[in-house]
C-alpha cells in the first residue's frame, strides 16, 4: 500500500506568491491532518478533517492560510500571499480512526522556502 | 490546553548502551501517549504508544513507562544501534482531542 503522498517535496517561492501544497491520504483513512514543523515551534497542528469535514482549524495561523478536502482522497493547503515566516516543512498525516484513537501516518513533507 | 515538555533536547550514547527520554504533560485528562521517530528528510513514524490504563509497555528493545500521578512518561531504548539515531517526539492527547507533541530529542548513537 502506498503511504500518504505529498507534493511538491520542495517549493521555493517569492514573498507574495500563492503556494498550494497537496496531499493524498491512505485509502480508507477517514481523518486527515496538516502539521507545520519549524525549529522554533516544533510540530504544530494546523487543521484536521474528519470524513472530509474540517473539525478543528484553530491552529491555522491567519487568514492567509486555507485548507480544503473536496473528497476522501485529496486535500490542499493554500497560503496566499506567502511570507518568509511561512518557511517550514508542512506534513500531511492520515489516520484510520481519528485523533487520539490511534496512529498517525505521516507523509514525507513539503519543504517550503519563501524568499 | 495541553503542554508537553521533553528532555533532553539532545542525547548521545555509545552503541549498545541504553537511552532514556522523558516527557511531562500538564492536562490530567490526557490518556493516550504515543512516541514518534523522525529520520532525516522523512515524516514522523509511530514506534510505540501507551494508554493511561497501562503503566508500562514493551516492544523488543523499546519500552515506555507512564506515571499518571506525576504526569510523566518515558521512552527507554536498550542495546542502541546506529539506526536508532533520529529525532524522537513524545505526544499527549486527551480522549477525542488532538495530539500535542513535545519539542523533540535528537538521539545520536555513536559507533
Amino acid at each position: 500500500d502506498a503511504g500518504v503522498i505529498q507534493s511538491p517535496r520542495h517549493e521555493v517561492t517569492e514573498m507574495g506568491q500563492e503556494v498550494t501544497l497537496r496531499c493524498k491520504p491512505i485509502s480508507g483513512h477517514n481523518s486527515l491532518f496538516w502539521y507545520r514543523q519549524t525549529m522554533m515551534r516544533g510540530l504544530e497542528l494546523l487543521i484536521y478533517f474528519n470524513n472530509n469535514v474540517p473539525i478543528d482549524d484553530s491552529g491555522m495561523p491567519e487568514d492567509r492560510f486555507s485548507a480544503k478536502m473536496p473528497n476522501a482522497s485529496f486535500s490542499t493547503l493554500k497560503i496566499q500571499p506567502s511570507e518568509p515566516r511561512d518557511s517550514a516543512v508542512y506534513f500531511c498525516a492520515s489516520s484510520p480512526r481519528g485523533p487520539n484513537t490511534g496512529e498517525l501516518f505521516f507523509g514525507e513533507g513539503s519543504r517550503l522556502t519563501v524568499l | 490546553g495541553e503542554n508537553v515538555e521533553q528532555h533532553p533536547s539532545t542525547l548521545s550514547v555509545q552503541e549498545g548502551d541504553s537511552a532514556v527520554i522523558k516527557c511531562t504533560y500538564s492536562d490530567s485528562a490526557s490518556n493516550y501517549f504515543p512516541w514518534y521517530k523522525q529520520e532525516l528528510g522523512k515524516g514522523p513514524q509511530l514506534i510505540i504508544d501507551i494508554r493511561s490504563n497501562v503503566g508500562e509497555k514493551k516492544d523488543q528493545r523499546i519500552a515506555v513507562t507512564l506515571n499518571k500521578t506525576a504526569k510523566h512518561f518515558s521512552l527507554h531504548i536498550t542495546e542502541t544501534q546506529p539506526e536508532d539515531s533520529a529525532v524522537y517526539f513524545c505526544a499527549a492527547s486527551p480522549y477525542g482531542q488532538n495530539f500535542v507533541f513535545g519539542p523533540g530529542t535528537r538521539l545520536s548513537v555513536l559507533p
